[in-house]
């Protein structure tokens, strides 16, 4: 399926410390986005990378695109206690323009 | 900053009831779109509406889903025959481009449908 898969699932970090999460898809897209959820709550979009874009910077957020091997990355440095949350990826598909969400990465930062 | 609302953003119905959730997308878009959400559960589209009418939809938006814009600001989600495995929080987006055209959503806070 078009779908991200983030892993892992669950991360557990020290305020200060760095976080990456993974999504991996495994059709073609348009563009692939990440979006945040805290507990909850709505879906907060963070940042979006066109399939031609291999790398985009958003503040304390990095996010690259690899599409040969497709699969993201979302770094978020210098984390805080309110980076707390859940984050997803979705990708948009370039023929009908289908988006899907994947499981979500649920980050704890501890301070 | 503008943003999506909806409302309410708790329901709770009886199965079989049809209920209605309430969008107001930010005021220049021209794309909408209903997500939803089963508790611990991944973000599913559902439907995506432009120029009035429905552009697509998942397999989930059967015929006990539809979607209108009543008036200019309002877009909503009906629900005419709920069941219980209906629940979830639903989620309304917009953006101004088509998402293929590598357009941000902004999404509401969600209403969470509870059927008992």
């Amino acid at each position: 399926s078009q779908q991200g898969e983030e892993d892992p699932q669950a991360l557990s970090i020290q305020e200060g410390e760095n976080a990456t999460m993974n999504c991996s898809y495994k059709t073609s897209i348009n563009n692939l986005q990440w979006y945040r959820q805290n507990s909850g709550r709505g879906l907060v979009h963070l940042i979006l990378i066109r399939s031609n874009e291999r790398e985009k910077h958003s503040g304390r957020l990095r996010v690259t695109l690899d599409t040969s091997k497709k699969s993201s990355s979302l770094l978020i440095t210098a984390s805080r206690a309110a980076d707390t949350a859940s984050y997803f990826c979705a990708t948009v598909a370039p023929y009908n323009n289908d988006m899907r969400f994947g499981a979500g990465t649920r980050l704890t930062v501890k301070p | 900053e503008p943003e999506v609302t909806q409302t309410p953003s708790h329901q709770v119905t009886q199965m079989g009831q049809e209920v209605i959730l309430r969008c107001v997308p930010i005021s220049n878009h021209l794309y909408f779109y209903w997500y939803r959400q089963i508790l611990g559960q991944k973000v599913e589209f559902l439907v995506s509406f432009y120029n009035n009418e429905i552009s697509e939809k998942s397999e989930i938006f059967d015929d006990q889903f539809s979607v209108e814009r009543p008036d200019g600001s309002n877009f909503t989600l009906k629900i005419r025959s709920t069941k219980l495995e209906d629940s979830a929080m639903y989620f309304c987006a917009s953006s101004a481009r088509d998402r293929g055209l590598a357009d941000t959503q902004y999404f509401g806070p969600g209403t969470r449908l509870t059927v008992l």
